[in-house]
């Protein structure tokens, strides 16, 4: 089966310049996350959604970043105004929803570099 | 918060040496997945815990889940240079979040 996609690859940006990354995931997969992973970090969660329905935005920076998934298939993840600390690989994962794995398939993601 | 931290951040290894990566949470998880994340790659599913005491092993690889199921180990025998990359335990907690650990970086010499 095909894996999950990403696009751009890479971006480069001033600040407070805008940039948006796109995610299909995995057909069939319900689930689909927004990670931000820093470099020498752990992936954080940004977004969660199952379907085109919201679970979990906590760790979101709603003030300029924002993500939806629209049709329940592929999503956007915007950053406006973007800052330097948002330099990092923006990794997308869609999940299966239902059995009995947890298991989340990760796409390439995007490294933004924020100038 | 929720925590999962991971010790050690990184270990440099000679090749056929041992090497041992430790995760625990602050609560109680439902289920602990492991993942690898190759240097320039994407974090790769390696496999999920879901039992108190659970051991499951994957040829040179030893994963284990404590009885209190808030914590876990990554045990490779033997390392080969081919184990390169980051470890990160990831954590399904009661509330359905997933939560990752910082990671464990393991460089090994030839």
């Amino acid at each position: 089966e095909a894996g999950v996609a990403q696009s751009p690859r890479y971006k480069i940006i001033e600040k407070r310049q805008s940039v948006a990354f796109w995610c299909n995931p995995i057909s069939g997969h319900a689930t689909l996350y927004w990670y931000q992973q820093i470099l020498g970090q752990g992936p954080k969660l940004l977004i969660q959604f199952q379907n085109n329905g919201v679970v979990d935005d906590s760790q979101l920076p709603k003030d300029r970043f924002s993500a939806e998934r629209l049709k329940g298939v592929d999503s956007t993840l915007k950053i406006q105004p973007a800052k330097l600390e948002d330099s990092a690989v923006y990794l997308c994962a869609s999940r299966r929803l239902g059995g009995a794995l947890d298991e989340q398939f990760f796409g390439p993601g995007t490294r933004l570099t924020v100038l | 918060g929720q925590q999962v931290m991971q010790i050690p951040q990184y270990q440099h290894v000679q090749e056929g040496e041992d090497f041992t990566t430790y995760c625990n949470s602050s609560t109680t998880l439902s289920n602990i997945q492991w993942y690898k994340q190759r240097p320039g790659g994407h974090p790769v599913f390696l496999i999920q815990l879901v039992k108190s005491g659970e051991v499951k092993k994957q040829k040179r690889l030893t994963f284990q889940f404590g009885e209190a199921k808030k914590n876990s180990s990554l045990h490779i025998t033997a390392t080969q240079t081919t184990d390169v990359g980051t470890y990160f335990c990831a954590g399904l907690t009661g509330g359905f979040k997933t939560i990752f650990g910082a990671g464990t970086r393991l460089f090994v010499k030839a």
